[in-house]
């Protein structure tokens, strides 16, 4: 069964601190990978997608993330914080054969001290 | 232009009604999704349409009846609601990379 494993339920850096938010995943075929990122009392936001190719992906907001198969691992990246990346983050696993259904992860929330 | 869009966006109501949330989306896309995020923020997927047709129906009671009229509407409508289906009902859209955009999400209270 598809699952996807966020570590950490909350994570505190300073602004200007590099950022790894960390993400394993468990699924029985090539895994299609994402980061969102939710705001309180907002929608999600896709910050980046792993589907095939490079492990290493850029997305939005100065936001990566390397794909590394054999830790089964799916880690965020950001060099460096600003405040207002303060919100939750998910990892999301999916497939076409699953029915294009994702699986999120717990959440990580992220605190940005100034 | 908004991408997904629900109505509404809040909702409050007492135990035993029965209430109907609205989504569209204007992408374009053939597949639609409702997810509902619990009190902690879990996020599941109840159930999913493509091109009107039920494809995924995740272990939810059936007084949960989604309705597709057509590739760009997915609404969710919940009979007799009880205390437990207070939560945020997010809809969601994909093409075919499975890619899914997500709506602003309605926070439903059962009082």
């Amino acid at each position: 069964a598809q699952s996807v494993t966020q570590p950490d339920i909350h994570i505190t850096v300073s602004e200007g601190a590099s950022l790894e938010l960390r993400c394993n995943y468990s699924y029985g075929a090539t895994p299609y990978l994402f980061w969102y990122v939710q705001s309180p009392g907002q929608g999600l936001q896709l910050l980046l997608k792993y589907f095939s190719g490079d492990t290493l992906v850029q997305g939005i907001k100065g936001f990566e993330a390397e794909f590394k198969r054999s830790q089964s691992s799916f880690n965020l990246r950001k060099p460096s914080v600003h405040w207002s990346d303060a919100a939750e983050y998910f990892c999301a696993v999916g497939g076409v054969g699953g029915g294009n259904k994702l699986v999120f992860g717990a959440g990580t929330i992220l605190r940005v001290k100034s | 232009d908004t991408a997904v869009s629900q109505t509404p966006k809040y909702l409050v109501t007492q135990m035993g009604n029965d209430k109907s949330i609205k989504c569209e989306q204007n992408l374009g896309h053939d597949t639609m999704y409702w997810y509902k995020q619990d009190s902690k923020k879990f996020l599941k997927i109840m159930f999913s349409y493509n091109n009107k047709e039920l494809i995924i129906n995740e272990t939810v009671p059936n007084r949960f009846s989604p309705k597709s009229p057509d590739k760009a509407h997915l609404n969710l409508h919940i009979n007799s609601l009880e205390l437990g289906d207070s939560a945020v009902y997010f809809c969601a859209s994909s093409q075919v990379t499975i890619e899914q955009f997500f709506g602003p999400g309605t926070r439903l209270t059962v009082l």
